[in-house]
């Protein structure tokens, strides 16, 4: 069965410091992998995506992630956090075949310090 | 445009009541989702649609019922509200492909006491 791992619950860094939020996945093909956003009280916003090709990625607000086949990872960059990245974010694996479906990881809350 | 829009934005039921929450959409997306997030859970697929007049279960469908008479709108309908269903309910649509990107409303926060 096709699964999300984020290992990491909640991570702090400081402002200007930079970030990795790990997400690992379980799928038997090529997934089509998405980051996305939450800052708090709000909807889930696209960060970045994966369907094939080169295997690193750039998103929006300075965001980038890469695939790596080897380790079944998706893991989300960035060089230098500002405070207002402070948020959650969600790792989601998409099913090929399946009609649009994602299934989601438990997602990472990221907490930044002045 | 508006987007993805939730209706209502907050709510509180006692235990045994019915409401609908309605997601409306003027993006012209064929496939539409209702997920709920619990904390440390992440997002949990109710139910969804790939057209209007269709629906499916998604992971987590008992209790819920819904209806997408038409294309822009999908409804939610509790039809006796258990506290397990405390939750924030968030709506998403997704252009015909599929193609994977889903779009998300702002949210219904739900407490049932």
């Amino acid at each position: 069965a096709q699964s999300v791992t984020q290992p990491d619950i909640h991570i702090t860094v400081s402002e200007g410091a930079s970030l990795e939020l790990r997400c690992n996945y379980s799928y038997g093909a090529t997934p089509y992998l998405f980051w996305y956003v939450q800052s708090p009280g709000q909807g889930l916003q696209l960060l970045l995506k994966y369907f094939s090709g080169d295997t690193l990625v750039q998103g929006i607000k300075g965001f980038e992630a890469e695939f790596k086949r080897s380790q079944s990872s998706f893991n989300l960059r960035k060089p230098s956090v500002h405070w207002s990245d402070a948020a959650e974010y969600f790792c989601a694996v998409g099913a090929r075949g399946s009609q649009g479906n994602l299934i989601f990881g438990k997602g990472t809350k990221l907490s930044v310090k002045p | 445009n508006a987007g993805v829009t939730q209706t209502p934005k907050f709510r509180v039921l006692k235990t045994g009541q019915s409401m609908t929450l309605l997601c409306a959409q003027d993006m012209n997306h064929e496939y539409m989702y209702w997920y709920r997030q619990d904390p440390g859970m992440g997002l949990r697929l109710i139910h969804y649609s790939v057209g209007e007049g269709t629906t499916a279960k998604g992971e987590v469908p008992d209790g819920y019922n819904v209806s997408r008479l038409k294309k822009q709108n999908f409804l939610l309908g509790l039809e006796s509200a258990a506290p397990s269903q405390t939750s924030v309910y968030f709506c998403a649509t997704q252009p015909r492909g599929p193609t994977y990107e889903q779009y998300f409303g702002p949210g219904t926060r739900l407490t049932v006491t």
